[in-house]
């Protein structure tokens, strides 16, 4: 079955730790990978896509993710996490297989202890 | 900058009542989607509109419809709401795909449903 899925559902983390949130999917043809972060009371906003061209995509904040095809992969990273950072995070793929409904993974929840 | 606004933040409903959760964008976006977002499981897709009077289901329709009437407004109905529905509800819009659906969506804040 077509999914996307997070390895990790909760991530405790010491402020400039570094931070990789796993994101896969099993979506075939030409996909489009996005990156949402959700902040405590917050809507849902787009940290960062890819859609073509480099695979490594830097987004707001100093988020980077890098589309691994051949892996199916889209991880989420950031080298140094500070406490504002807390907030839950998810992965979305559209598919040109799937009518570009965006699907989301589980979400991750990550904890940045100050 | 799109603003997504959902009608009600917090909505407290009766076992088999009919339930309608309004959504409405102002940046003339064509495509509109409605998920539901629980603990552990993300966000599921209920249903989406591609244009006005259109209507996809998305992965958990069941006990769901959905209306457009107008461009700018997408409404969620619970046509007898359950106790399983109790959830937080977000409405989202998206431009057009163009060239392959590499638009964001951009969401509303959300409605927090419970159904007792």
């Amino acid at each position: 079955a077509q999914s996307v899925s997070q390895h990790n559902h909760h991530v405790i983390l010491s402020e400039a730790a570094s931070l990789e949130l796993g994101c896969n999917y099993s979506y075939g043809g030409t996909v489009n990978l996005f990156w949402y972060v959700q902040y405590p009371g917050q809507h849902l906003q787009l940290l960062l896509k890819y859609f073509s061209g480099d695979p490594l995509v830097k987004g707001i904040k100093g988020f980077e993710a890098e589309f691994i095809k051949s892996k199916f992969s889209f991880n989420l990273r950031k080298p140094s996490v500070q406490w504002s950072d807390t907030a839950e995070y998810f992965c979305a793929v559209t598919s040109s297989s799937n009518t570009g409904k965006l699907i989301f993974g589980q979400g991750t929840t990550l904890q940045v202890k100050p | 900058d799109v603003k997504v606004t959902q009608s009600s933040r917090y909505l407290v409903k009766r076992t088999g009542e009919k339930v309608f959760l309004e959504c409405v964008q102002d940046m003339d976006h064509e495509n509109m989607f409605w998920y539901r977002q629980d603990p552990g499981l993300g966000l599921r897709l209920i249903y989406f509109s591609y244009d006005v009077k259109m209507k996809e289901k998305g992965d958990i329709p069941e006990g769901y419809s959905v209306s457009r009437e107008k461009k700018e407004r997408f409404s969620l109905i619970l046509e007898s709401a359950s106790t399983n529905q109790t959830s937080m509800y977000l409405c989202a819009s998206r431009p057009p795909p163009g060239g392959g659906f590499a638009s964001p969506l951009h969401f509303g804040n959300g409605t927090r449903l419970t159904v007792t």
